[in-house]
């Protein structure tokens, strides 16, 4: 059984256009991630959310809007692609949530969807 | 603020070889470290982490990483490389407490086994 899986692996698309990525894990865990790879393969958080709530939101676009229906999925929405969206996004999951004292800070990773924006 | 530099985003290294891989961090609070590594097409897994206590962490596959304060590094190394070691490897940094996850990625370094 896949921990985190992420659907679709790959995403070929054109500027302008909506799509969605989602996400599942089946490891009980309380907090969900969205990650970027860029080309260069540069790792950046995008969001995180705890329980179903917003916990971390970055710098992002407002074109991209995460959704969690429950703890155990958090999906991506992008509106309005751009050239510049195109890169890997990992989902992860992680067992760490609010309040609670103890911190592992490992992250379990999706193996990532390639979006590439034409 | 906190920060990850690997110094070489590229290391070749002949089967048999030792392996280091260097890593510096920059962090205002106590951190928790970690490597990562990613093989061609996979999400990232863990490799070992520091989180207190002994600073010399053993991980999977025979890698480990020591913990210098004083040198704010934590280098990760494997006394004899593999022909499957061959990956992307990410060093993170992350604080302790209020972070909720939030590991901040170094731009990795590609390791290379020469047969």
């Amino acid at each position: 059984d896949t921990a985190v899986s992420q659907t679709p692996k790959y995403l070929v698309t054109q500027m302008g256009n909506d799509k969605s990525i989602k996400c599942e894990q089946n490891l009980g865990h309380d907090t969900m991630y969205w990650y970027k790879q860029d080309s260069k393969k540069f790792l950046k958080i995008m969001f995180s959310y705890n329980n179903k709530e917003l916990i971390i939101n970055e710098t992002v676009p407002n074109r991209f809007s995460p959704k969690s229906p429950d703890k155990a999925h958090l999906n991506l929405h992008i509106n309005s692609l751009e050239l510049g969206d195109s890169a890997v996004y990992f989902c992860a999951s992680s067992q760490d949530r609010i309040g609670r004292l103890l911190y592992t800070g490992e992250l379990f990773f999706g193996e990532g969807s390639r979006l590439t924006v034409l | 603020a906190q920060s990850v530099t690997q110094l070489g985003s590229h290391v070749s290294v002949s089967e048999g070889a030792l392996v280091l891989l260097r890593c510096n961090y920059s962090s205002s609070v106590p951190p928790y470290l970690f490597w990562y590594v990613q093989y061609p097409n996979q999400g990232l897994q863990l490799l070992l982490k520091y989180t207190t206590g002994a600073t010399l962490v053993k991980g999977i596959n025979g890698f480990e990483a020591e913990f210098k304060k004083s040198e704010t590094s934590f280098h990760l190394t494997k006394p004899s490389a593999h022909m499957s070691d061959a990956a992307e490897y990410f060093c993170a940094v992350s604080a302790r407490r209020g972070s909720q996850g939030n590991l901040i990625f170094g731009k990795g370094t590609k390791l290379s086994v020469k047969p």
